[in-house]
């Protein structure tokens, strides 16, 4: 059975403290994984997309990595304003369907 | 640019009753699919639509159906509503579907609590 696994659950961080957080999947036949953001009461907003293990995608703070089994996304000197639900999916190569993981709950102090 | 809206943006419904939610996709997105999100949890596949036409269902009861208009636009139908059923229900689209690689975009969501 396809899973994804994201740790940890929850991640408390001084601003300005970098830290990454782990995205493993175990699917038969991955097309791509998908970074989201989601802050409360809205929906997932698009980050990263990575395709093929050693691919890197960066934006702002956020850097995202691929492996054969996992994805890293690494938060380089967080803001408070990057305190948000961070979710990672993984699509198929046999349909479009997103499968998410629980998500990574971060909060960045100030 | 508009992103993808869904209306209403909160419903509060008794077990039993059914409920309709809507979706207008991204302008020139062809393809939209629904998720469930229960509080705590990632969202859940639920139906996927590409040209009007059925392209994945995940691993929900007959109680949930759905469809696509000829604009693109989609509906989500849910009848005899379940206290388990209270959720966060999301929209997502993308340009085509799987073939081109495209990110889904989701909308900020219709949260529906059943009393």
């Amino acid at each position: 059975e396809d899973q994804v696994t994201q740790s940890p659950e929850a991640l408390r961080l001084q601003e300005g403290e970098s830290s990454s957080l782990n995205c493993s999947y175990t699917v038969s036949g991955l097309r791509g994984l998908f970074w989201y953001r989601q802050d409360p009461g809205k929906g997932p907003e698009f980050l990263f997309t990575l395709y093929s293990a050693g691919e890197e995608k960066e934006k702002e703070r956020l850097k995202a990595t691929l492996t054969k089994k996992e994805s890293f996304l690494h938060i380089t000197a967080p803001k408070p304003e990057d305190s948000a639900t961070y979710l990672c999916a993984v699509q198929l190569i046999s349909g479009s369907r997103l499968t998410f993981g629980e998500g990574t709950q971060l909060t960045v102090n100030p | 640019d508009a992103g993808v809206t869904q209306s209403p943006t909160h419903l509060i419904k008794t077990r039993g009753q059914h409920v309709t939610l809507r979706c207008s996709p991204i302008s020139g997105h062809k393809s939209v699919s629904w998720y469930q999100q229960v509080l705590g949890q990632g969202p859940q596949f639920i139906f996927q639509y590409y040209e009007k036409e059925e392209r994945g269902r995940g691993n929900f009861p007959d109680r949930f159906s759905a469809r696509q208009f000829p604009n693109y636009s989609s509906e989500l139908n849910v009848n005899a509503l379940l206290l388990g059923d209270s959720a966060l229900y999301l929209c997502a689209s993308s340009f085509r579907d799987r073939r081109a690689r495209q990110p889904q975009h989701f909308g900020d969501g219709t949260r529906l609590s059943i009393l």
